[in-house]
């Protein structure tokens, strides 16, 4: 198994703010990586996919980047709808799919 | 716009079988792949398995041995079957699609809602 950590697990942020969310894979999956955003009660939402590309619909202070094992999600100005849990999955090994364990970006 | 709905029980005893049906509107279900994903209440996400419209399938090996993901065409729908169930099984199961044409090593671009599963007697 490729196994995904993340950090922080929890963060605390104020709107404005510009927040990071590392991304790290036991081994290398190249660009195969996704972030997803979700809110409570509701389904993962697809921000990014192959590290850097933006999905349709989402705006454009979400960023992507790194390769290999190491990764960041980037938003360049908290909005108060951002307030969510975020996730990254690999898409290099469906023995199996994998995602992180989430990060909690909540209200300071 | 693709849309994916979930539908089954929202209780099953332990040592039964859990089985949930997801149709598929709005798009056609081939030439994607189709997955099932997890989460038990408070905790992440776990991928169960996923289907090809001709019927190929792959599942986590933490689960094969109780997995079993069928695809109908006809209908639009496939379905999920996780046999002896415990209450370590209880989460919410989500229907996803592959987000890229034809290749298995995908992110999930369109989910369904989710559904609650609870194991209990």
């Amino acid at each position: 198994d490729i196994r995904m950590t993340q950090s922080p697990s929890t963060l605390s942020a104020s709107v404005g703010d510009r927040v990071t969310i590392t991304c790290r894979a036991s081994q290398s999956i190249i660009n195969r990586l996704a972030w997803y955003q979700q809110k409570p009660g509701k389904a993962p939402r697809l921000l990014i996919y192959k590290v850097t590309t933006l999905q349709s619909g989402v705006p454009s202070r979400f960023s992507g980047s790194g390769s290999g094992t190491e990764f960041t999600l980037t938003i360049s100005s908290l909005q108060p709808d951002d307030f969510a849990t975020y996730y990254c999955q690999q898409y290099n090994s469906d023995s199996p799919l994998t995602f992180g364990p989430g990060t909690k970006v909540e209200i300071k | 716009q693709v849309q994916l709905q979930e539908s089954g029980p929202g209780l099953v005893k332990p040592s039964e079988t859990l089985s949930l049906i997801c149709t598929v509107s709005g798009g056609s279900i081939s030439s994607y792949y189709w997955s099932w994903i997890r989460q038990p209440p408070g905790k992440a996400l776990e991928w169960i398995g996923y289907i090809f419209y001709t019927g190929s399938t792959n599942y986590n090996p933490s689960l094969k041995r109780r997995v079993t993901i069928s695809v109908d065409t006809s209908k639009s729908q496939f379905s999920l079957k996780l046999t002896s169930v415990t209450a370590a099984d209880t989460a919410v199961y989500y229907c996803a699609r592959g987000g890229v044409i034809l290749e298995w090593l995908s992110h999930f671009d369109y989910w369904g809602q989710g559904s609650l599963v609870t194991v209990s007697s």
